[in-house]
């Protein structure tokens, strides 16, 4: 059971290029999340979703595109990187309300 | 939105010593959960605990939803406890039922 899975581990971009991140899931779970962590803090939500096909803004939504198209798969778009969106990107997933949250291993994101 | 506020901010231990860890929030919660962010950065799931109390080998955790307070116990330190423990809730009027983390307890065990 790979739990939640994150690709890539690791990426660095050039400012204005694009790029997306996948989130899969393999518990067929309903809800998944995009969070960012910054130096020194805990995590912010930037987009969920609480179904296939559908996705919501959290806190941070700005510059970021998400698709839910399948449900074990939730991927997050950068457009056009700029260096304030270098961080730690987590994706999570949970079977539904009160259940918890199980979070992949992170990607590292560098915009130069 | 919900406040969630950890103490002590950092804490330097020697191992095999003892230590508490506060979360407290600001409203009513459905879920409470303890993680661990180890020194590769992986967030581990430590507990699930809304309310009440569970251990796990030599950490525990309360959870007293009536005074909006979780307490993390670690016992018997060892330097592989060193990391961050984070405290995330969500409450029954988060979107989606997000989870708010708090700023996190850095924890530094000493041979």
């Amino acid at each position: 059971n790979a739990g939640v899975t994150q690709t890539p581990k690791f990426r660095v971009l050039k400012t204005g290029q694009s790029m997306t991140l996948l989130c899969a899931q393999d518990m067929n779970h309903e809800y998944m999340y995009w969070y960012r962590q910054d130096p020194g803090m805990g995590l912010r939500l930037i987009h969920y979703s609480v179904g296939e096909g559908t996705t919501a803004k959290g806190e941070v939504p700005d510059g970021y595109n998400v698709s839910r198209l399948k449900k074990q798969n939730f991927l997050l778009g950068l457009e056009s990187a700029a260096p304030s969106q270098t961080s730690v990107y987590f994706c999570a997933s949970r079977k539904k309300m009160n259940q918890p949250q199980h979070f992949g291993d992170g990607t590292r994101l560098s915009i130069l | 939105g919900i406040q969630v506020e950890q103490s002590p901010p950092d804490l330097i231990l020697q191992e095999g010593a003892n230590s508490t860890l506060r979360c407290n929030f600001s409203d009513s919660v459905n879920n409470l959960q303890w993680f661990h962010q180890n020194p590769w950065g992986q967030l581990i799931n430590l507990f699930y605990i809304p309310s009440g109390t569970k251990q796990n080998g030599r950490l525990s955790a309360t959870t007293v939803a009536t005074e909006r307070y979780s307490l993390l116990y670690i016992s018997s330190s060892q330097t592989t406890d060193s990391g961050v423990y984070f405290c995330a809730v969500d409450g029954p009027k988060a979107a989606g039922n997000k989870l708010t983390f708090g700023g996190g307890t850095r924890v530094l065990v000493k041979p």
